[in-house]
């Protein structure tokens, strides 16, 4: 069974910082792309950062970029989003996953209010 | 980046429907093309890929369909389990962008 599994969301100033995590198993997570996406509240889904077979290539939108490190382990089939200088706006449920194979974890919500 | 605009926004439709959802890309796209349920507190759930692929598990009453910058996803009898949220996204250029939703209402 496929499962990814988010974790490190919390409620945070503006400002600070928080660590996300992703464990993921029952696939061959070595094999795949990996992305981030997040989904701020009664809003559309957002493509954040996604990062390649060996975390050498690493892609990110716009509004995140300079802010947000995405990286992974492959020997511990873990996905990670470091989130730096976080504002109001990057409020949202933040979920981990892969486009190619198409599954996605149940996510972990990021609060960044004073 | 690449706009994708989805339509409509919300239907309203009774069990048995059917009930076609569009995304138009703002440029060609390839078959870069997949879409997504979510229901609420759900993580997204992918149905369809390469514009007509039905994702291992998905019952056959969808399918997806379009080329270039037009795409459709189609349920052809509308289940109950089916009023959720659907969003198309394009892969085939960053950032990746996902359209507005449809949200699948009961009549």
């Amino acid at each position: 069974e496929v499962q990814l599994v988010e974790s490190g969301g919390d409620l945070v100033q503006p400002g600070g910082s928080l660590r996300l995590s992703c464990a993921t198993s029952g696939f061959t997570f070595r094999s795949y792309w990996m992305s981030w996406l997040r989904q701020a509240p009664g809003k559309g889904l957002e493509w954040v950062a996604n990062i390649n077979l060996d975390g050498g290539e690493k892609n990110y939108v716009d509004s995140v970029r300079g802010r947000f490190t995405i990286s992974r382990d492959n020997a511990q089939n873990s996905l990670y989003l470091q989130m730096n200088s976080l504002r109001v706006e990057d409020t949202a449920v933040y979920y981990c996953g892969g486009v190619a194979p198409g599954y996605w974890g149940q996510g972990t919500l990021v609060t960044v209010s004073s | 980046d690449i706009q994708m605009t989805q339509s409509p926004s919300s239907l309203s439709a009774s069990v048995g429907d059917r009930v076609t959802i569009t995304c138009r890309a703002s440029q060609g796209i390839g078959n870069d093309l997949a879409w997504y349920q979510q229901k609420p507190g759900k993580a997204p759930k992918r149905l369809i890929y390469g514009v007509s692929s039905l994702q291992s598990g998905v019952p056959s009453r969808f399918s997806g369909s379009g080329s270039g910058t037009d795409f459709t996803l189609t349920i052809s009898s509308l289940q109950p389990e089916d009023f959720a949220t659907y969003f198309c996204l394009q892969h085939n250029n960053y950032p990746l962008t996902f359209g507005g939703g449809t949200k699948v209402e009961i009549k």
